[in-house]
């Protein structure tokens, strides 16, 4: 079975510049994340899909990210324009979702490392 | 107050010896519990997950969970080098919003 797939894994940037992250979940898998890891620190939820619709956005700054998941597979997350504290790791993860318990597990993807200089 | 605490680190042990990582969570909601092992520069990989009272026993790996004093844990037997790394907590609730802590470091020291 395919696990989660990420790119680009690294990309450097300057600030006010826009840069994409594209994640394709397991198949199957209801559920998609995007978190944002910086150093130190645990990963924090950026948006939750659970097939194409949104279960939390809450922590998504929305003046500058976005994110979509088209057709419920496949997911693409924004950031425009980039700020110097954007620097951090940004993980996609799947779960199969829906029936809670241990469908709840996540499944993590590679991570995009992005540098904003 | 942290939607998902975990006792700070570092922790050290010795090679042999029991680790014990504790994490406490404030959503009353909350209805799975994972455990999730970070090597550095790595993405989190699960070790268990537990959603009843009690323990849950997998190997060298014994998660507990007292929901009524929302509290978790996870204890590791037999420390082996091969298990240093951030140990993640992370919370599911009923409404299906997930939340992690921000980790303990662990060193097991040959």
């Amino acid at each position: 079975e395919a696990g989660v797939a990420q790119s680009p894994r690294y990309k450097i940037i300057e600030k006010r510049q826009s840069v994409a992250f594209w994640c394709n979940p397991i198949s199957g898998h209801a559920t998609l994340y995007w978190y944002q890891q910086i150093l130190g620190q645990g990963p924090k939820l950026l948006i939750q899909f659970q097939n194409n619709g949104v279960v939390d956005d809450s922590q998504l700054p929305k003046d500058r990210f976005s994110a979509e998941r088209l057709k419920g597979v496949d997911s693409t997350l924004k950031i425009q324009p980039a700020k110097l504290e954007d620097s951090a790791v940004y993980l996609c993860a799947s779960s199969p979702g829906l029936a809670g318990g241990s469908t709840d597990t996540q499944y993590f993807g590679p991570g995009t490392r992005l540098t904003v200089l | 107050q942290k939607e998902v605490e975990q006792n700070s680190g570092p922790l050290s042990v010795p090679e042999g010896a029991i680790a014990s990582l504790n994490c406490t969570y404030s959503d009353r909601g909350s209805q799975s519990f994972f455990w999730y092992r970070q090597y550095s520069g790595k993405s989190p990989e699960l070790i268990m997950f537990i959603y009843s009272n009690g323990d849950k026993e997998d190997g060298r790996f014994t998660a507990q969970l007292n929901k009524a004093s929302q509290y978790v844990s996870l204890l590791i037997r037999d420390s082996q080098p091969s298990d240093s790394a951030t140990y993640l907590c992370a919370v599911t609730t009923n409404a299906g919003k997930s939340t992690f802590g921000d980790g303990t470091t662990l060193t097991v020291k040959p």
